[in-house]
């Protein structure tokens, strides 16, 4: 049964800094792995998705790397802004089913 | 991307009431709809697999008889929580596969509907 697990839970960090997320699953056969964010009390938005056969994808601010064999993945975040603060979810897609992560919160104050 | 709406956002029952949650798949058809329930704090959980023109595939531990799920057309599936308690109060997200992606390649999400029972 694929298990995804972030580390840290919780991150308060001030403005201007840079910051890694972690994202570990147990089973690496997936099809790809995709970061989200989502704001209190609304729906997910897509940041970054990785195919299984890719290493990493960058979007701005953003980048996020994939070791699937070692059943990795981090999301790097380039000079946070308290606009970065949000909850930070990854998801692995095994077969048909995508399985979230525990998310990380994350408060980038000014 | 795509756009995927739900309707209601946010509705407020009294416990033993149905409601239903509809989600819409606005620029593209989709044979397959998801349907995520997360309780508050805590991450996404799959609870079916809406499929168009049949019956939906539930998730281990997810009863089927209170969560009916309808995939009616190719843009439209509903998900009607029936004699609602407490306990089902949650937010409810579905995402749709676009036919167009291979092996469901990518997931897009509507924006969630917040269900409390009172």
């Amino acid at each position: 049964k694929q298990e995804v697990t972030q580390i840290p839970a919780a991150l308060s960090v001030p403005e201007g800094e840079n910051l890694v997320l972690n994202c570990s699953f147990t089973d690496s056969a997936i099809y790809n792995l995709q970061w989200f964010r989502q704001d209190p009390g609304k729906g997910l938005t897509s940041l970054l998705l990785i195919q299984s056969s890719q290493r990493e994808q960058t979007s701005g601010r953003l980048n996020a790397s994939l070791d699937k064999s070692s059943g990795r993945s981090t999301l790097y975040i380039a000079a946070s802004q308290p606009g970065d603060s949000a909850t930070y979810l990854c998801a692995v897609l095994n077969t048909d089913k995508l399985i979230f992560g525990t998310g990380t919160r994350l408060q980038v104050f000014p | 991307g795509a756009v995927v709406s739900q309707h209601p956002s946010r509705v407020i029952c009294k416990s033993g009431t149905s409601v239903k949650i509809e989600c819409r798949s606005l620029d593209f058809q989709a044979t397959t709809m998801f349907w995520y329930r997360q309780f508050p704090k805590q991450s996404l959980m799959l609870m079916a697999t809406s499929n168009e023109g049949s019956k939906a595939t539930y998730e281990q531990g997810v009863e089927k008889d209170k969560f009916l799920i309808n995939h009616a057309s190719l843009t439209l599936s509903t998900l009607t929580v029936t004699s609602a308690h407490p306990e089902d109060s949650s937010f409810y997200i579905c995402s749709v596969p676009p036919r167009s992606r291979v092996s469901y390649n990518e997931q897009f999400f509507g924006p969630g509907t917040r269900l409390t029972v009172l």
